[in-house]
């Protein structure tokens, strides 16, 4: 069974498109995030949902849109992709310490 | 602006060697300092944490050293083995708020 589970995998579109990347959890964690890895591989957080409560937002640009539908599912939703947009997505949870990360989506826009 | 400051940004050890990754923070409120392993094309894993009131954490051949008052701390690797080439964050996070994590460093092993 995989704890933090995202999907798709890989995601190739191309510019101006509109894609959502999919992310479960099953470790019954009230905390989960987005994360954005770079190409030179720096985790920088995106977005914190508590209990469904939106509760970190970085300074991201408003074409990218957290929904959590209940406690365990967070999913990400980008409007109007750039090329720079392509990076590694990385959903998380977290009970308060540590956090589980799922595998990541590589979003690729060309 | 980068609220942990992570070095070196790689290193290359031969097996049996002591890799050893250095992190400096300046927020003191931060009280939980996490480790984490990830292998290409997947996340990041937990692979050791410490909070504030320990200086030295040892699990399997991992250890964690802090200086609380020089706001530092790092992760020695011993023994290190090939299966080991990784590359390994360094974070910090105050509370239940978010984690925030060094650059990363690229660590290699050689055989």
């Amino acid at each position: 069974d995989t704890a933090v589970s995202q999907t798709p995998k890989y995601l190739v579109t191309q510019m101006g498109n509109d894609k959502s990347i999919k992310c479960e959890q099953n470790l019954g964690h009230d905390t989960m995030y987005w994360y954005k890895q770079d190409s030179k591989k720096f985790l920088k957080i995106m977005f914190s949902y508590n209990n469904k409560e939106l509760i970190i937002n970085e300074t991201v640009p408003n074409r990218f849109s957290p929904k959590s539908p209940d406690k365990a599912h967070l999913n990400l939703h980008i409007n109007s992709l750039e090329l720079g947009d392509s990076a590694v997505y990385f959903c998380a949870s977290s009970p308060g310490g540590g956090y589980t990360f799922g595998s990541g989506t590589r979003l690729t826009v060309v | 602006q980068q609220q942990v400051k992570q070095s070196p940004q790689s290193l290359i050890v031969q097996k049996g060697g002591i890799p050893i990754i250095n992190c400096a923070y300046e927020n003191t409120a931060f009280d939980y300092f996490p480790w984490y392993q990830q292998f290409p094309g997947k996340g990041p894993a937990l692979l050791i944490a410490i909070r504030p009131d320990v200086s030295e954490k040892k699990e399997g051949r991992f250890t964690i050293s802090f200086n609380k008052s020089a706001k530092q701390f790092s992760l020695h690797i011993m023994d290190s083995q090939p299966g080991d080439s990784a590359t390994y964050f360094c974070a910090a996070k105050k509370g239940d708020y978010k984690l925030s994590f060094g650059a990363g460093t690229t660590v290699t092993v050689r055989a």
